[in-house]
């Protein structure tokens, strides 16, 4: 399963845009990138998932380049309820269905300022 | 709403004693996932069933164990427990048939060992 390394946090301030990447040298070829926010005593919220090139949807994007050791999510124009933390998955969907052992790294605690 | 219901919210227990949680995945979702969250810690993934068998083990102490029933719910037993099992108990669900698949979380089961 590859391994991910994202930053350990990140401050921005509110209406700015925010980029957060993550490492993942060893993906294999069937491995995804998901990314999922969580908030102080919550289920992790899907954000956005993505195989190749860009995606986006109506609270982010993400961007892989062509090597797919990397993806970065982008935020557009933060708020205050942004601040969470930010996982970046990598997972290998088998023939067994699904993801197996679905690890969650440390993610990246963003803080938005007023 | 992930779709995902756990019960109990929240369970006060007394050490050396067992408590079962209990999970109903999205309609329609094959495979169920158990992570534990303690207090400032990262999702630690425990265990993974699909359509009522074990597919994926993760850390999961030999005092705790697992099922998925044939209606698919799933309940994780916590026995001989101890202060350090309090924590944040998920579940998530997921398809688990094809590409991309996409884990959902419940909100989770607060459990406090005093």
């Amino acid at each position: 399963l590859a391994k991910t390394t994202q930053p350990i946090s990140m401050d921005s301030y509110e209406g700015q845009e925010v980029n957060i990447t993550c490492s993942h040298n060893n993906i294999a070829t069937n491995d995804y990138i998901t990314w999922y926010q969580q908030f102080p005593s919550q289920g992790p919220r899907f954000i956005i998932q993505g195989y190749k090139t860009k995606v986006t949807n109506e609270v982010a994007s993400l961007f892989i380049p062509a090597d797919r050791k990397s993806s970065t999510l982008s935020l557009p124009r933060v708020s205050l309820s942004d601040t969470a933390v930010y996982y970046c998955l990598v997972g290998d969907v088998g023939f067994s269905g699904g993801y197996n052992k679905l690890i969650f790294g440390a993610g990246t605690r963003l803080a938005v300022h007023p | 709403d992930s779709g995902v219901t756990q019960t109990p919210k929240h369970l006060i227990t007394a050490t050396g004693q067992r408590v079962t949680l209990r999970c109903s995945p999205r309609s329609g979702d094959l495979s169920v996932y158990w992570y534990q969250q303690s207090l400032d810690q990262g999702l630690q993934f425990l265990i993974q069933y699909y359509n009522g068998e074990e597919r994926a083990k993760g850390n999961i102490l030999e005092r705790f164990s697992a099922q998925q029933f044939p209606d698919l719910h799933s309940e994780l037993n916590l026995s001989s427990l101890e202060l350090g099992d309090s924590a944040l108990y998920f579940c998530a669900s997921s398809v688990g048939q094809g590409e991309g698949n996409t884990i959902y979380f419940g909100e989770g089961s607060w459990l406090t060992v005093v």
